[in-house]
């Protein structure tokens, strides 16, 4: 989900279950999206795009889902493990503005044992 | 392999005083670069782009400017840096054409 204010969403999960987390955009005009993986402390890392002319691209342990008609991307984890446990960015871009990307607030994952 | 690197890591200043942040890339040549801020709990804000040497493009007024001498060095600077300053800025650079960024480490600037 987004935040609102400065308290970021929370997701807790337990290890070996499956996270997922969402991300609602506003432009329709998107058509990249991208999920990040921030730790504490470090910059974001890539974790996995999407193109707007799919709705499912699957990596290792994740899969994004994207689903146009209501403008909702999400980003689920199999086997979530405790090294999973950061906060996580959705990220669009459109071919207007080609490299600046738009972030959501980020939802923090916690991975109890 | 390209790799991107941005100091210092850690910074605290006295209002007023100046600044300056370096990012450099390598492994890449013409490479779009980036400076984000992120305030503590927040997403990230874009604060400039370049596209090339000496081009920058600022995203929102304020008390920052940034400059490209060179084409894999990317400085954020202030005069007089202010309270509201404080704050994770983040270099990132993209391959011309392409829509991932490329995140350095960070660096952290307290204001007081």
């Amino acid at each position: 989900g987004e935040s609102v204010g400065l308290h970021l969403p929370t997701l807790s999960v337990q290890e070996g279950d499956n996270s997922i987390i969402n991300c609602a955009y506003s432009n329709s005009a998107s058509d990249y999206f991208i999920w990040y993986k921030q730790e504490s402390g470090k910059g974001p890392q890539f974790i996995i795009d999407i193109r707007s002319n799919m709705d499912k691209r699957q990596g290792q342990r994740v899969t994004v889902l994207l689903n146009k008609t209501v403008k909702h991307l999400s980003l689920q984890i199999a086997a979530t493990q405790p090294g999973d446990s950061a906060v996580y960015f959705c990220a669009e871009n459109n071919v207007d503005s080609w490299g600046k990307l738009q972030f959501g607030a980020g939802t923090q994952v916690v991975v109890t044992p | 392999s390209q790799t991107i690197h941005q100091w210092p890591a850690t910074l605290v200043q006295p209002v007023g005083s100046p600044l300056s942040l370096e990012c450099t890339v390598e492994g890449t040549s013409n490479p779009n670069l980036y400076w984000y801020r992120q305030a503590a709990g927040r997403g990230l804000q874009l604060l400039f782009y370049s596209v090339g040497i000496g081009q920058i493009s600022s995203e929102v007024p304020q008390n920052l400017s940034a400059s490209r001498p060179q084409d894999r060095q990317f400085i954020l600077s202030s005069k007089k840096l202010l309270l509201s300053d404080s704050g994770f800025y983040l270099c990132a650079w993209s391959g011309t054409g392409a829509g991932e960024l490329f995140f350095g480490e960070g660096s952290r600037l307290t204001v007081l």
